[in-house]
């Protein structure tokens, strides 16, 4: 299993501004995933977390919009850089341990104003 | 592309009473699915993992099932109680190009009432 901790759990931020979101895994894991959840929808995925390299994003999300770091195998960072209202989301990660299931953190609710 | 869809998107039931939960997916070459359970200000618990060679999965109360040819699962909830009360989400994995890359479902809301 995995447990799996966000900072912040939620943030009000003002539009143009950056925030970047932590995600903490007690244990080592293979791969790690960036969420989002606008209102009333479910979640997308954005990218996956790669560590030492760059991140692999859908369709739809870009590095300089979105930039992640995974310096190793139990942390990382997914900034969202200059935002607007429409990036008002839960932020999820996830983490999947070797030969088991995809665990998830517990969000960070971000409102831009 | 694959798509997930989930009916009803909103359902409300007295307590004790059994209910059903609906996912269907488009594309039938997925690897495993995967039943969440979504509170409010939480992330997502899992519930239930049903590979692609099993037919139906059950913990407890829970019983999911999988029909891989036609794109379908349920959930089904025996003796609903006011604590199941949350957002349950299906999701599938791919079979191929990323084995871990969750395609969600757009989630039903269940409120189980006293």
């Amino acid at each position: 299993s995995a447990v799996i901790s966000q900072k912040p759990s939620r943030d009000i931020c003002q539009r143009g501004t950056s925030l970047t979101i932590q995600c903490q895994v007690d244990s080592q894991v293979t791969m790690m995933f960036w969420y989002r959840q606008q209102p009333g929808q479910s979640l997308t995925l954005i990218a996956t977390a790669n560590q030492g390299s760059e991140a692999t994003y859908e369709s739809g999300f870009v590095i300089d919009k979105f930039p992640i770091s995974r310096p190793n195998l139990t942390f990382s960072t997914l900034t969202v850089s200059n935002m607007s209202p429409e990036d008002s989301s839960i932020y999820l990660c996830s983490a999947v341990p070797p030969q088991e299931t995809q665990y998830f953190g517990p969000g960070t609710r971000l409102l831009v104003l | 592309k694959q798509e997930v869809t989930q009916i009803p998107a909103a359902l409300s039931v007295p307590e004790g009473e059994n209910l059903v939960l609906n996912c269907s997916f488009t594309d039938s070459a997925i690897y495993n699915l995967q039943w969440f359970r979504q509170d409010p200000g939480k992330g997502l618990t899992s519930l239930l993992l049903i590979q692609s060679s099993q037919r139906e999965q059950t913990s407890g109360r829970l019983n999911a099932s999988l029909d891989k040819s036609s794109g379908r699962s349920t959930l089904y909830i025996a003796a609903s109680q006011p604590g199941d009360s949350a957002t349950y989400l299906c999701a599938v994995y791919p079979l191929t190009g990323g084995g871990n890359k969750l395609t969600f479902g757009t989630g039903t809301q269940l409120k189980v009432e006293l």
